[in-house]
């Protein structure tokens, strides 16, 4: 089954708005860590933002938050004010448990495009 | 602030030759890990090293295989190229902030 789920393989937004990016997950885990990347073009993988699972806010970093329904199981990237820089490949990670590796699972990831 | 530094950025091999990636990872980061992109795909993790001992292990061939150095910087060595091995490879190193994994600007091997 599928632990990473990104349902939008590409998303339009205008310059300056807003834009949610869905992201849901599958764990029976109660210890997890969710991550956001963004790729562009030239191929680099750049950390966004982090959401643990025992984390009672949701997180932001400047102009990235992160909407997270632990119950409906969803962590979702919001950026808000939208620039051309931020056309790019996004991918929600996940990695599971507290053991030493760590290591992360990528959905699928949604390319979005910025419109000027 | 130093990132993690990854080399050749792109490789050409013919079909059955081999071919070492190497990793330098962040400074004073322990883990290193291995990440396969392939052409409109996710990273599919390969291997990781936690204090130069292999941590945990993913989808890597058996023709691959990889280390970490005493310095923390990792190689990935990989035999009999097959035309399927053609990607992106990923090194990351995790930070101690959230154990975030902050990716290398990868290699792009092309085997033909």
């Amino acid at each position: 089954a599928q632990k990473i789920t990104q349902t939008q393989p590409g998303m339009f937004v205008q310059e300056k708005e807003a834009v949610t990016l869905d992201c849901t997950y599958d764990t029976s885990d109660p210890s997890y860590g969710l991550f956001w990347y963004k790729q562009p073009s030239s191929g680099e993988m750049i950390f966004l933002i982090y959401q643990g699972s025992y984390d009672q806010q949701n997180a932001t970093e400047g102009r990235y938050s992160l909407n997270f329904q632990k119950a409906r199981k969803s962590a979702n990237l919001v950026i808000s004010a939208s620039q051309l820089g931020d056309s790019a490949m996004y991918f929600c990670a996940m990695r599971e448990g507290e053991d030493s590796s760590y290591k992360l699972i990528f959905g699928s990831g949604t390319r979005l495009l910025v419109r000027p | 602030a130093a990132g993690v530094i990854q080399s050749p950025r792109h490789l050409i091999k013919e079909k059955r030759e081999t071919a070492t990636l190497k990793c330098y990872p962040i400074p004073r980061h322990d883990t290193v890990y291995w990440y396969q992109q392939g052409p409109g795909q996710d990273p599919q993790f390969l291997i990781s090293f936690y204090e130069k001992m292999q941590s945990d292990k993913g989808s890597i061939p058996d023709r691959f295989s990889a280390q970490q150095f005493s310095d923390y910087h990792s190689e990935l060595n990989m035999s009999s190229l097959e035309l399927g091995d053609s990607a992106l490879y990923f090194c990351a190193s995790r930070g101690t902030r959230y154990n975030e994994q902050f990716f290398g600007p990868g290699t792009r091997l092309t085997v033909l």
